[in-house]
């Protein structure tokens, strides 16, 4: 099981959109739609943003949102805010019963 | 609400067993539909998921770490515990336990503990 890989950083000015890839292979991501994408800010747990590639849990803002393509999936975040600057990290089913984290992403709210 | 809190030992020595238990509040650990989960973050590396426990004993595990991990609940005491075998350096982590439920197959970690630091040296 090797990590799955995101971009280290992806930056954005407030209000920008932007889009955080996950590629996985044929094993993880792209034979399950049972993506998580989790927000962690410095010192902190992380928090479960995304699941199952495009669902919002509850108090969850509507400016988050998933998607998968093939071994690939992204967390696009719309209207960047200041309080969005975090790393995020991708997490995908392996099978098996196991699970599989991204290398995260740095997010820089410029 | 739920509230996880991970305790043990900050310092290992290199070779020894890392063990850390996780105290579940505001809910029962025994009530059947969550998984509970350990997952570490070596300082300033991504997150690595290292196994679960479901109520009835059952364990999955990191195939990467499977051959030292052990999982175990404690449903008397509502914890759940992680032991770690033969550590070095490279578990070097802050260790973080968090609930899963079993509605879905999917990584859906919804509650974490605060996460401990856990250093291996001698």
């Amino acid at each position: 099981q090797s990590a799955l890989t995101q971009p280290a950083s992806v930056s954005g000015s407030p209000g920008q959109s932007i889009t955080i890839s996950c590629t996985g292979t044929s094993s993880d991501v792209g034979s399950y739609n049972l993506v998580s994408w989790y927000q962690q800010h410095p010192g902190k747990a992380p928090k479960l943003m995304i699941s199952e590639v495009n669902k919002r849990p509850s108090g969850i803002s509507n400016r988050f949102s998933g998607s998968k393509s093939g071994n690939t999936a992204s967390l696009t975040i719309s209207g960047l805010q200041a309080e969005d600057e975090a790393d995020y990290y991708c997490c995908s089913y392996a099978g098996s019963s196991t699970y599989v984290f991204g290398t995260g992403t740095e997010v820089t709210v410029l | 609400q739920v509230r996880l809190q991970e305790s043990g030992p900050g310092l290992v020595k290199p070779s020894q067993t890392l063990s850390l238990t996780c105290s579940v509040s505001g809910g029962s650990i025994t009530n059947g539909i969550y998984y509970w989960n350990w997952i570490r973050q070596p300082a300033g590396k991504g997150l690595e998921w290292i196994g679960r426990i479901y109520v009835r004993g059952t364990t999955n595990f990191n195939a990467s770490l499977k051959s030292r991990v052990t999982i175990s609940i404690d449903t008397s005491k509502n914890q759940f515990s992680l032991n770690l075998s033969s550590v070095t350096a490279a578990d070097t982590a802050v260790y973080y336990c968090a609930r899963q439920p079993i509605s879905t197959t999917g990584p859906e970690f919804d509650y974490w503990g605060q996460g401990a630091l856990v250093t291996v040296s001698s």
